[in-house]
């Protein structure tokens, strides 16, 4: 089975600032695929970012960013120029390449920005 | 990405009834999925919707409890039976794109049992 560890309950950063979020995996699997996700107060949950475990460049969305180290399984969220609308809880998830595998996600990092 | 919708967005429901959510996704999806969000915590899976057979439940969630119907592959509906305050909680939906694995949910349903 896999496990999704967020150690950081609650970060914050001031406006214009950079944050990095963590995240570390376990898993037995050699294919498979990595997000964050976004929950703001709407609750909507937002695909922020993905990467495939098979890719070594890092994924990057705009003012978001990865840093994907396969061997130390681990997956972190750097937001560059954060915005006010960055606030949310931030979900780490993971998914098993083949598709009758299921995302299993993080417990969540709760992002406030400061302005 | 598909748009993807649920109704109600918000319900207040006396112990001992039921309300069915509905998922409905504007374009035709393979794999529909039913998640409960208790407040304050991650998202917990409770089944895989599948078009045309029973869906697929995950350990502790029960069909009596949670049936689902996926009568064809833009539609769902969850159904929360015999509610009890223990069920208040977020329901999302979600679908799951099969080429890049990208997972979507919908904007979910809060749900409140007194």
């Amino acid at each position: 089975a896999q496990t999704v560890t967020q150690s950081q309950p609650e970060m914050s950063v001031q406006e214009a600032e950079t944050v990095t979020l963590s995240c570390t995996y376990d898993t037995s699997e050699s294919d498979y695929y990595l997000f964050w996700y976004k929950q703001p107060p709407s609750r909507q949950m937002i695909l922020v970012i993905r990467q495939e475990a098979y890719k070594q460049q890092n994924a990057t969305e705009n003012r978001f960013s990865v840093n994907f180290q396969k061997a130390a399984k681990s997956f972190s969220l750097k937001i560059s120029d954060s915005q006010l609308g960055d606030a949310a809880m931030y979900f780490c998830a993971f998914l098993p390449g083949g598709s009758n595998y299921k995302l299993t996600f993080g417990k969540g990092t709760l992002l406030t920005v400061n302005p | 990405s598909a748009v993807i919708s649920q109704k109600p967005s918000r319900d207040i429901c006396q112990r001992g009834t039921s309300l069915t959510i509905q998922c409905q996704v504007d374009s035709q999806v393979t794999m529909m999925f039913w998640y409960r969000q208790q407040p304050g915590q991650s998202l917990t899976l409770i089944a895989t919707a599948n078009q045309g057979s029973e869906a697929t439940y995950e350990s502790g969630f029960v069909i009596d409890k949670f049936p689902i119907s996926r009568p064809n592959l833009t539609f769902s509906t969850l159904t929360v039976s015999n509610m009890s305050p223990e069920d208040s909680s977020i329901y999302l939906c979600s679908y799951r794109t099969v080429s890049s694995y990208e997972q979507y949910f919908g904007p979910g349903t809060r749900l409140t049992v007194t």
